[in-house]
């Protein structure tokens, strides 16, 4: 089946600096591509949807300086965590989507962020 | 706005015991439905999903839900629980027919006692 590939896993980072979290398709183009944010035992809370070529669409609430994302391929999005702060500590998930609508979304397996 | 409740944060059940996990809905047509199981520090895992047709639908790990569009629910069952089911299980709902965001309940955990 369709795989989606989340890198990395886990990261500590210091508070200020940057962290640059990949999301890859590696059987199938990805056309739109799904951020998400979920905080210690809660759902996950959209932050923005990205399609192939063009500026991401973010959720309200969702500060695009904050969190830039990137989507120049069809198998390749980020999500950069800028000037990262404690609050930003959480698990980020991405999702993609191959065209066929969201009956075939995929999901990466999640970042754990920390920061220091 | 679409939406989905799950009722229950927290349920324990006894392996081998049968389990249902509430879901429902709110949304203007019938949406596209699905679960997810969550185990810790993961991401998400498909469960099952249901477009349209037949109500039951049966998914992995011998799971199966029901779509009841009276009740606007789209409950998880299982007939018999293993101690490896213990994880977080979402519902969620799409817009059909459009690669469209998913919204996601706020989550089932299931622990199992054995």
């Amino acid at each position: 089946g369709a795989v989606v590939s989340q890198h990395p896993s886990r990261v500590i980072c210091k508070s200020g600096t940057s962290v640059k979290i990949e999301c890859r398709s590696l059987d199938f183009q990805a056309t739109t591509m799904f951020w998400y944010r979920q905080f210690p035992k809660q759902s996950l809370m959209l932050m923005a949807t990205s399609n192939e070529g063009s500026k991401a669409t973010y959720e309200q609430g969702v500060e695009k300086d904050k969190f830039l994302i990137n989507h120049a391929s069809l198998t390749l999005s980020t999500l950069t965590v800028t000037s990262a702060h404690p609050e930003d500590s959480s698990f980020y998930i991405c999702s993609a989507s191959d065209r066929g609508g969201s009956e075939k979304l995929f999901f990466g397996s999640g970042t754990q962020l920390s920061v220091l | 706005a679409q939406s989905v409740t799950q009722p229950d944060i927290h349920i324990t059940v006894s392996e081998g015991a049968s389990l249902e996990l509430r879901c429902n809905y709110s949304y203007g047509a019938t949406p596209y439905l699905f679960w997810y199981v969550q185990s810790p520090g993961q991401g998400l895992q498909l469960l099952l999903k249901y477009f349209s047709g037949d109500t039951l639908v049966q998914g992995i790990k011998g799971f199966e839900a029901e779509f009841k569009r009276s009740q606007s629910s789209f409950n998880l069952r299982k007939p018999s629980v293993h101690w490896s089911d213990a994880a977080e299980y979402f519902c969620a709902v799409g817009a059909p027919g459009t690669a469209s965001k998913l919204t996601f309940g706020t989550g089932t955990r299931l622990q199992v006692t054995l």
